[in-house]
């Protein structure tokens, strides 16, 4: 959707290092979310966020962290913790947590 | 949580016939079910949406339904063109800001 940027388009981490991707948006939407899409598969939630300086776990929390410091920014950073990193990951708004999701075009992840 | 699947994973359609893809849901405090279609390497893209308080709601050559007490809906496609060839994804809200998606269902029209 215009109004929802994600940066890089593609990104290539190597072992033992973490990338942070990037997630904008001018919708002035309250909701934003990082899904995480393997090939074949649906979209599993990684991390939500409802309000600015707070967020949740979802599903598959396990080896990435966020953080919702302003309300127009969510970045999600990928750990070294996370062993299998490579998959498509979308970043998605909503004006209220119960409203439709928008979302970006995605960032493709690999690993060198 | 919630546990939703759906079928069939594959649908192939001559163009002109209806295509349908069916979701169950297991959380009855569902009560948001939207379909995404997303093309090949693209962002999934809302099509149609329905909440709990509706058993029916249509768009054009697209509809959706809803049983809440089977706990299941399904997407309709009426006419299906070429450039409806995508994967549908279905989605169920239970409860704040958590939506749980379905594994996708590649379809494909021939023309």
């Amino acid at each position: 959707d215009g109004g929802i940027t994600q940066s890089p388009k593609y990104l290539f981490r190597k072992e033992g290092q973490n990338v942070t991707l990037s997630c904008e948006q001018n919708l002035n939407h309250d909701a934003m979310y990082w899904y995480r899409q393997d090939p074949g598969q649906g979209l599993r939630l990684i991390y939500y966020s409802q309000i600015v300086n707070d967020f949740q776990k979802g599903d598959i929390a396990e080896g990435y962290s966020v953080s919702r410091e302003k309300k127009e920014s969510f970045p999600l950073t990928v750990t070294s913790a996370q062993k299998n990193p490579t998959a498509f990951y979308l970043c998605a708004t909503s004006k209220e947590s119960n409203q439709p999701q928008h979302f970006g075009d995605g960032t493709r992840l690999s690993i060198l | 949580g919630e546990n939703v699947e759906q079928h069939p994973s594959t649908l192939s359609v001559q163009e002109g016939d209806s295509a349908v893809i069916k979701c169950t849901y297991s959380d009855s405090a569902s009560n948001y079910f939207p379909w995404y279609k997303q093309e090949l390497g693209k962002r999934p893209q809302l099509i149609i949406d329905i909440r709990s308080n509706v058993g029916e709601k249509k768009d054009q050559r697209i509809a959706v339904t809803l049983n809440k007490t089977a706990k299941h809906f399904s997407l309709h496609i009426t006419e299906t063109q070429p450039e409806d060839s995508a994967v549908y994804f279905c989605a169920a809200k239970w409860s704040a800001g958590k939506s749980t998606f379905g594994d996708g269902t590649t379809l494909t029209v021939k023309p």
